[in-house]
C-alpha cells in the first residue's frame, strides 16, 4: 500500500502569509493526488484533484504542484477562512490512502 | 445541485449490526462511483469501500468481510452493511461522489454531512 507522509502536522501563520503543506508519497503516484480541506465538524471539502487542477469555486489562492512523490499545496494570503485541517489522498493505487494532515492555524 | 444526506449511524455494542445510508440527489446516481470514508474521533481520513455498476465493490483491508456495500437505483441511496462492529469502527462515516464512473482514481468531488456510529459496552 502506498503511504502518504504530510509535512508539517500543524503551521500558524499570519493573514496575508503565504504557507506550503508537503505531500510525500512512498511510490511514484504519477499526478494522481487531490488535496481536501477540513473545517471543524464538517466533511471534507475537495479543493484540487490531479495534483494541480483547481475544482471550481474554490478560491485562486490555492494552488497545487508536483509529481512523482512530491507534492505541493500552497495558499497566498492566508485568510481567516482558511483555517482548517488539510489532507492530502493519493488515488493512483487502490486503496486510495490519505495522509493524517496538516492543521493550519491564523497567529 | 448535488446532495448526499447519510443516515443510519448509531450507539450499538460490539459484534452487533448496522446499516448506513447515503441518500443522493441532484445527479444521475448510477453514472457514478460513489465512495465511503470514515474518521475515528480526533483522526484523519480513512477510506473504506468504493462501488460503482462499472466496477463492482472495493473494500479497504481492515473492513474486507465485514463490511458490505450496495445500493438501490430506484431510491437513489448507496448502503454501507457493517457486520460484527468493533470499538475501532467508531467513527463519523462520509458517504462521496466521485467525477468519474470508475472506481479506480477517484476524485471525490461531493461529500456527505457523515453520519456517527459509536461501537462500545
Amino acid at each position: 500500500d502506498i503511504q502518504l507522509t504530510q509535512s508539517p502536522s500543524s503551521l500558524s501563520a499570519s493573514v496575508g502569509d503565504r504557507v506550503s503543506i508537503t505531500c510525500r508519497a512512498s511510490q511514484d503516484i504519477s499526478h494522481y493526488l487531490a488535496w481536501f480541506q477540513q473545517k471543524p465538524g464538517k466533511a471534507p471539502k475537495l479543493l484540487i484533484c490531479g495534483a494541480s487542477t483547481l475544482q471550481s469555486g474554490v478560491p485562486s489562492r490555492f494552488s497545487g504542484s508536483g509529481s512523482g512523490t512530491d507534492f505541493t499545496l500552497t495558499i497566498n494570503n492566508l485568510q481567516p477562512d482558511d483555517i482548517a485541517t488539510y489532507y492530502c489522498q493519493q488515488v493512483d493505487s487502490y486503496p486510495w490512502s490519505f495522509g493524517l494532515g496538516t492543521k493550519v492555524e491564523i497567529k | 445541485e448535488v446532495q448526499l444526506l447519510e443516515s443510519g449511524g448509531n450507539l450499538v455494542r460490539p459484534g452487533e449490526s448496522l446499516r448506513l445510508s447515503c441518500v443522493a440527489s441532484g445527479f444521475p446516481f448510477s453514472n457514478f462511483a460513489m465512495h465511503w470514508v470514515r474518521q475515528s474521533p480526533g483522526q484523519g481520513l480513512e477510506w473504506v469501500s468504493a462501488y460503482s455498476a462499472h466496477d463492482g465493490s472495493y473494500y479497504s483491508d481492515s473492513v474486507r468481510g465485514r463490511f458490505r456495500v450496495s445500493w438501490d437505483i430506484s431510491k437513489n441511496t448507496f448502503y454501507l452493511q457493517i457486520n460484527n462492529l468493533r470499538a475501532d469502527d467508531t467513527a463519523v462515516y462520509y458517504c462521496a461522489k466521485s467525477t468519474k464512473k470508475e472506481v479506480p482514481r477517484p476524485c471525490l468531488e461531493s461529500w456527505g454531512q457523515g453520519t456517527l456510529v459509536t461501537v462500545s459496552s
